[in-house]
Parts: C-alpha cells; structure tokens; sequence
C-alpha cells in the first residue's frame, strides 16, 4: 500500500455542484494531515488543515477517518475557480511530509 | 515578504553539465525540503532538512546532493544533469506542519 493515495481524476463537475474526494494514508501513527491546492504552473498552497473533529472553512469541509485511515475534501456550491489539482498531505511526524499524487477538479460551466 | 526563493527560475542544461539551485527562505524555519514533480508522478521528496547542517535523503535522491551550511539556505546541486532530471523542482519550508512552497524552478536537460 502506498503511503498517500489519492483518486487522480479528473472529476468533471457542474458549477454549484458538491463534489468531495478521498485520500487514503498507511501509516496509522501519522499526526498531522492536510489539503493542498494547485493551480497549473503554480506552487502548492496551503488550502486547511484537517482536525480530528472535522473542520470547516466556507465552502470546504475536511474530515478525518483515522479508524479507516482516511481524510475527505467536500466542496460545496462549486465555483469555476475552484478547478485545480488538490493535493493530500500527511506528516507521520519526524520531518518527512508526504504528497499524494493530487486530484484534478474541473468545475464546468 | 519574501518567504522562500528560489534562484533561477528556468534553466536549460546540456547533459552532464552541472548545476545547483538556490533556496532561500526568511521565515526562520528549521525543515526545509526539496521536490521535483512530473506529470502523472505528483511531488516527489529528493533531500529534506531538518536544521542548519543536517540533510536526509528523500524519496528520489539518486543524482542529485544537498547543502544546508546556513539555516535560511538548502543547496540542491546536480553533479552531472541527465535529461531525466528535467523537471520542475519546488523548495519548501516548514513550520508546526505547515509547508510553504517557492515559485519552482524549471530544469531542462537537452
């Protein structure tokens, strides 16, 4: 099993649409996870964290499973400029942050 | 606001020529990182750092070595290019688990 797993894509969906995607971790004892965006040519940012409880931040909704070992982005209302590549990332702690390979969004109008 | 730098931004590289990129960030941070990313292969871990005179091997690090003489500076050096190593290199660095990434750096080796 890969450390990080992510569906590749591409999601093709209708703006206002609620899309949401997984990513799968194999180590249980990692700490900290995250999503990360990016656009076409451009670095990674930071998009939200992902807490135990589940967090929200507008739009965006993440959620950690650590029993099944996975962390869930769900975006709803799609806007167009929520098409990007949306990288998992997981810290197992010890300074080796691992990537998933992202998930490419397409928001059709 | 500066954050992290990466020097040069485009380079184009006969093969074995060498070559190092610059990564420079103002943020104090003790872990820096160095990555390249392929199409379909997402961003893959080269050398990482987790202070001022230590370096670990990531998960590609054949190829290429890295520095870390001074705290805000990692040093990815490539000693002799091949034209697999074209790609784009991203520098980061991190804080409390979070990562800032640079601008990248694109690499072609003819």
């Amino acid at each position: 099993r890969k450390e990080v797993e992510q569906d590749p894509g591409p999601f093709n969906v209708p703006e206002g649409a609620t899309v949401a995607f997984n990513c799968t971790y194999s180590n249980s004892a990692s700490q900290s996870f995250f999503w990360y965006r990016q656009d076409c040519r451009k670095e990674p940012k930071l998009l939200m964290s992902v807490y135990s409880s589940g967090n929200e931040d507008g739009r965006f909704t993440a959620q950690l499973n650590r029993a099944s070992q996975y962390i869930s982005l769900l975006i709803r209302d799609s806007k167009l400029s929520d098409s990007a590549t949306y990288l998992c990332v997981v810290n197992p702690s010890g300074g080796k942050i691992i990537f998933g390979k992202g998930t490419r969004l397409h928001i059709l109008p | 606001n500066a954050g992290v730098t990466q020097t040069p931004k485009f380079r184009v590289l006969k093969t074995g020529q060498s070559m190092t990129l610059l990564c420079a960030q103002d943020m104090n941070h003790e872990y820096m990182y160095w990555y390249r990313q392929d199409p379909g292969m997402g961003l893959r871990l080269i050398h990482y750092s987790v202070g001022e005179g230590t370096t670990a091997k990531g998960e590609v690090p054949d190829g290429y070595n890295v520095s870390r003489l001074k705290k805000q500076n990692f040093l990815l050096g490539l000693e002799s290019a091949a034209p697999s190593q074209t790609s784009v290199y991203f520098c980061a660095s991190s804080y409390e688990d979070t990562i800032y990434f640079g601008e990248g750096s694109w690499l072609t080796v003819v």
